[in-house]
């Protein structure tokens, strides 16, 4: 199967810019996650979908966002962007094996913010 | 605000040696897990201990679990330099849906 992947790798943008980054998680899975990962604050969960849904959200402004579309790909999307939102972007689909949670990250995305 | 304290926050061995990391947790789990990190990338998961578990065991590592201290510790054996990277605990606590929290990580170095 092919693993989760994201686009863009890599992204800069200014103060003030929107940005929307995509996630297509592992085929079969319908469930993504996105985490935040800065080194002040290390890894910080986002949100989750599941078959469209938000179904658990993080502790993020609401300047942070999500969908999820009937073929479970993903989209974030960050509107007036702060140098603070400058960080590594995860993905992560995610299996359910016996009731275990197992997730499976992408490669991120880099987002500078200047 | 992350719900895992993991220590060293750095660790440097030469090849060969073993790697102990430990991670903390607050509150109940359902399981606990590892995965590592190289140079900013995409996480790998490693290993998912339950928590009726004690310890588990696969390849060079070994994860052992302690709920009555809330703690867990990751050891790896015989390293090597492709160990190199960053390693984070994570705990699922049965919350709805599908959340981990991640502690704040160990790097390991692996000098040759």
């Amino acid at each position: 199967k092919a693993g989760v992947t994201q686009t863009p790798r890599y992204l800069i943008k200014t103060r003030g810019q929107q940005v929307t980054l995509s996630c297509s998680p592992i085929s079969g899975h319908r469930s993504v996650s996105w985490y935040q990962q800065t080194p002040g604050q290390g890894l910080q969960f986002l949100f989750e979908y599941f078959s469209e849904t938000q179904r658990n959200k993080g502790n993020f402004p609401g300047r942070f966002s999500g969908r999820q579309f009937s073929n479970s790909r993903s989209e974030m999307n960050v509107s007036t962007l702060e140098l603070g939102d400058s960080a590594l972007y995860l993905c992560a689909s995610t299996r359910r094996l016996a009731g275990d949670l197992t997730q499976y990250f992408g490669p991120g995305t880099r987002l500078t913010v200047l | 605000s992350q719900q895992g304290e993991e220590d060293p926050q750095a660790l440097s061995i030469q090849e060969g040696e073993n790697a102990t990391m430990n991670c903390s947790y607050k509150t109940s789990i359902n399981n606990l897990q590892w995965y590592r990190q190289n140079s900013g990338r995409g996480l790998v998961h490693l290993i998912l201990i339950r928590s009726n578990e004690r310890e588990k065991h696969s390849g060079r590592l070994r994860v052992t679990l302690d709920t009555s201290k809330k703690s867990s510790s990751l050891l790896i054996t015989a390293s090597r330099a492709a160990d190199t990277a960053s390693y984070f605990c994570a705990t699922d606590h049965g919350a709805a849906g599908n959340k981990l929290t991640f502690g704040g990580g160990t790097r390991v170095l692996v000098k040759p």
